[in-house]
C-alpha cells in the first residue's frame, strides 16, 4: 500500500470548514484514499473513500486531485465534536487481509 | 447503523490468567477483524476472519487466539496473559464488496497486572 503524509495538527474555528490535506504520491492505479477518525478514547471511524472523483457523504467531501498524489478531506461546518485523529489511508479496495495501515494521522482541534 | 459491540470497555486481568474478549456485529458482514492500539505504534492487526471457523494470523498473533463459530461472532483469547499484553482492543468489521470500510467498536482497555 502506498504511504501517506499529513501534517501532525490542525485548527479550526467551530463553525468553519476544515480542509485536511494528504499526500499520497506513489498511490498506484487500482488504490483507494480511505478517511477515518478517532476521537478520543474511541474505536476509529469510517468517514468516505474514493478513488478519482470526488465524493461526499453526509459526514464529509474527499476531493482528489486530478494526478491522485494528493487529496483534502473537508468538514464543511466543524463542530467541537469533530476533534479527533484524522487518519489518511491508501489501499486497493479488496486486498484480502491485509489490515489497514493507520500512519500518525492529524491531530484536529476544532475551537469555540 | 452498523453496530460493532465489545463485551466490556474495561478489564483488569492478573498474569497468567486466561482472558477472553467479545465482538459481536450486527451488519452480517463476512470479515471481522481484532488490533490492538499502542501509544506510538498506532493499530496492529492480531488476528483476522474471513468467514465461520476461518482464521488468519495478522501482524502480532503470538499470545493470542481467536474463535468465530458463528458470522456475527468474534473472540480473542489471551491464553495466559502477560504484562506486555496490557493494550486497547479494537474489534471491526466490513463486508465483502468493500474490505477497506471497516467498522469499529468502541474498545477494551485491557490492563495485566
Amino acid at each position: 500500500d502506498a504511504k501517506t503524509t499529513q501534517p501532525p495538527s490542525m485548527d479550526c474555528a467551530e463553525g468553519r470548514a476544515a480542509n485536511l490535506p494528504c499526500n499520497h504520491s506513489t498511490i498506484s492505479g487500482n488504490e483507494y484514499v480511505y478517511w477515518y477518525r478517532q476521537i478520543h478514547s474511541q474505536g476509529p471511524q469510517y468517514i468516505i473513500h474514493g478513488l478519482k472523483n470526488n465524493e461526499t457523504n453526509e459526514m464529509a467531501s474527499l476531493i482528489i486531485t486530478e494526478d491522485r498524489k494528493s487529496s483534502t478531506l473537508i468538514l464543511p461546518h466543524a463542530t467541537l465534536r469533530d476533534t479527533a485523529v484524522y487518519y489518511c489511508i491508501v489501499r486497493a479496495r479488496n486486498s484480502g487481509n491485509t489490515p489497514l495501515v493507520f500512519g500518525k494521522g492529524t491531530r484536529l482541534s476544532v475551537i469555540a | 447503523d452498523v453496530k460493532v459491540t465489545q463485551s466490556s470497555r474495561y478489564l483488569v486481568k492478573r498474569t497468567g490468567e486466561k482472558v477472553f474478549l467479545e465482538c459481536v456485529q450486527d451488519m452480517d458482514h463476512e470479515n471481522m477483524f481484532w488490533y490492538r492500539q499502542d501509544p506510538g505504534l498506532g493499530l496492529r492487526l492480531i488476528y483476522f476472519s474471513y468467514d465461520v471457523k476461518m482464521k488468519e494470523k495478522g501482524d502480532i498473533p503470538e499470545g493470542y487466539s481467536v474463535s468465530r463459530e458463528k458470522k456475527e461472532r468474534f473472540s480473542l483469547i489471551l491464553e495466559s496473559a502477560s504484562t506486555n499484553q496490557t493494550s486497547m482492543y479494537l474489534c471491526a468489521s466490513s463486508s465483502d464488496r468493500e474490505m477497506g470500510e471497516q467498522y469499529f467498536g468502541p474498545g477494551t482497555r485491557l490492563t495485566v497486572t
